[in-house]
């Protein structure tokens, strides 16, 4: 059983450009969520993916979308970054669609935005 | 709109002592609470959930309503408990709010 992966490690990205993060559920979950974490603070939740469809949405703007496929991975999508959009973004999959379940978290993809 | 708060940033004890990391929370229905931990170098992860009712490597936790808290307790932290401490609620559907961590330092 592998666990939750995701890529790239690291990220530097300008202002005003898009970027693209993709992440690797744990075999045999079908629910993905995202998370942004500034330093010193607590995950933030963006959304919820569940059988390829939005299934919950934090307090994020639009440019902030995501995709998850048929073999569950996911991507978190972000337009026009800001210098405010630099933070580790976490992914994690569970097994029932829900939030109440145990999420399993990835290492993280650090994105620093100049 | 549901919140939470973590009132200590950095907590330091000393080994075999007891140790009570605070968590409040704000939320007008009836929520479901976790405390996820992450130890140095390792990933987020589950240490436990409120409607388990069980304890995890010594620690428990319970939700009180009147006082909308659950604050986490082990009787003698041992050095392998230090790590960052996050409350999480589970409140509205499809929204997971996290606290901003606490650091706990078991000294030896």
């Amino acid at each position: 059983e592998t666990g939750v992966t995701q890529s790239p490690t690291h990220l530097i990205k300008t202002r005003g450009q898009q970027v693209t993060l993709r992440c690797s559920s744990q075999s045999g979950h079908n629910t993905v969520s995202w998370y942004q974490q500034a330093l010193g603070q607590g995950p933030q939740f963006i959304f919820q993916y569940y059988r390829e469809e939005e299934n919950g949405r934090g307090n994020f703007p639009p440019r902030f979308s995501g995709l998850q496929f048929p073999n569950y991975s996911s991507e978190l999508n972000v337009n026009a970054l800001e210098l405010d959009d630099s933070a580790l973004y976490l992914c994690a999959s569970n097994a029932g669609g829900g939030l109440d379940n145990e999420q399993f978290f990835g290492p993280g993809t650090r994105l620093t935005v100049l | 709109a549901q919140r939470v708060t973590q009132p200590e940033k950095l907590l330091s004890v000393f080994k075999g002592a007891p140790v009570e990391l605070k968590c409040n929370y704000s939320y007008s229905g009836s929520p479901e609470l976790f405390w996820y931990v992450q130890y140095s170098r390792q990933r987020l992860q589950l240490l436990l959930r409120h409607i388990s009712r069980e304890s995890i490597k010594g620690f428990t936790a319970d939700l009180n309503k009147g006082e909308t808290s659950f604050h986490l307790k082990k009787p003698f932290a041992q050095e392998e408990d230090s790590a960052m401490y996050y409350c999480v609620l589970h409140g509205s559907a499809r929204q997971l709010t996290f606290g901003s961590g606490t650091q706990l330092t078991v000294l030896p």
